[in-house]
């Protein structure tokens, strides 16, 4: 089982939908956690970091549940800007080096 | 201004012949990564330096090789690339358990 799972995609969507991205991770003494989106051919870039208390910026939401190590990122109202793919990051190192990426998740936003 | 700066952004390489890939901050973070990613696959860490401490992954080929002269400047060094080293190499850098900011990337490609 990989640290870092995802939903497997890719999720096709029409303009205006909202969409949800899933991601679980094993490692319970992970300490932070982050969205990145990447383009094709592109580096990651980062989108927002995920709070406990659930944290929004805009069209989008993140949530996080310690509990069932559980990540969620919800996307309102898409754009065809947003069709990318959708990395879930984990931090489980106590001194920050510990970064383990999930395998993404492809959307495309279709007109 | 780019903040994570890697050069360069292309490079093709003979099967067997070494290759040097290089990446520069202007964040003076002491954390700084390189991943080497795959057609629609997840950045794969390879190594990291805190400060001048250098991190090898456990499955990190020895292939593999990382300098790091000072804070701002990072080397990848693949001492006989293979067809299977044909990639996109990400340099990214981070202070702590904060978040990471990643360079263009090099894609390299092995003839």
């Amino acid at each position: 089982r990989k640290e870092v799972e995802q939903d497997p995609g890719p999720f096709n969507v029409p303009e205006g939908a909202t969409v949800a991205f899933n991601c679980t991770y094993s490692n319970s003494a992970s300490q932070s956690f982050f969205w990145y989106r990447q383009d094709c051919r592109k580096e990651p870039k980062l989108l927002m970091s995920v709070y406990s208390s659930g944290n929004e910026d805009g069209r989008f939401t993140a949530q996080l549940n310690r509990a069932s190590q559980y990540i969620s990122l919800l996307i309102r109202d898409s754009k065809l800007s947003d069709s990318a793919t959708y990395l879930c990051v984990v931090n489980r190192g106590n001194y920050g080096q510990n970064f383990v990426f999930g395998p993404g998740t492809r959307l495309s936003v279709l007109p | 201004d780019a903040m994570v700066i890697q050069n360069p952004r292309y490079q093709v390489t003979q099967f067997g012949k070494p290759v040097t890939l290089s990446c520069s901050q202007t964040l003076n973070h002491n954390v700084m990564y390189w991943y080497q990613q795959k057609s629609s696959q997840a950045p794969k860490l390879l190594f990291h330096y805190y400060d001048k401490d250098f991190n090898n992954e456990a499955d990190t080929p020895d292939n593999f090789q990382s300098r790091r002269p000072n804070t701002s400047f990072c080397f990848l060094d693949i001492r006989s690339p293979g067809l299977g080293d044909a990639a996109m190499y990400l340099c990214a850098t981070s202070s702590g358990k904060n978040i990471q900011y990643f360079g263009a990337g090099t894609r390299l490609s092995v003839l």
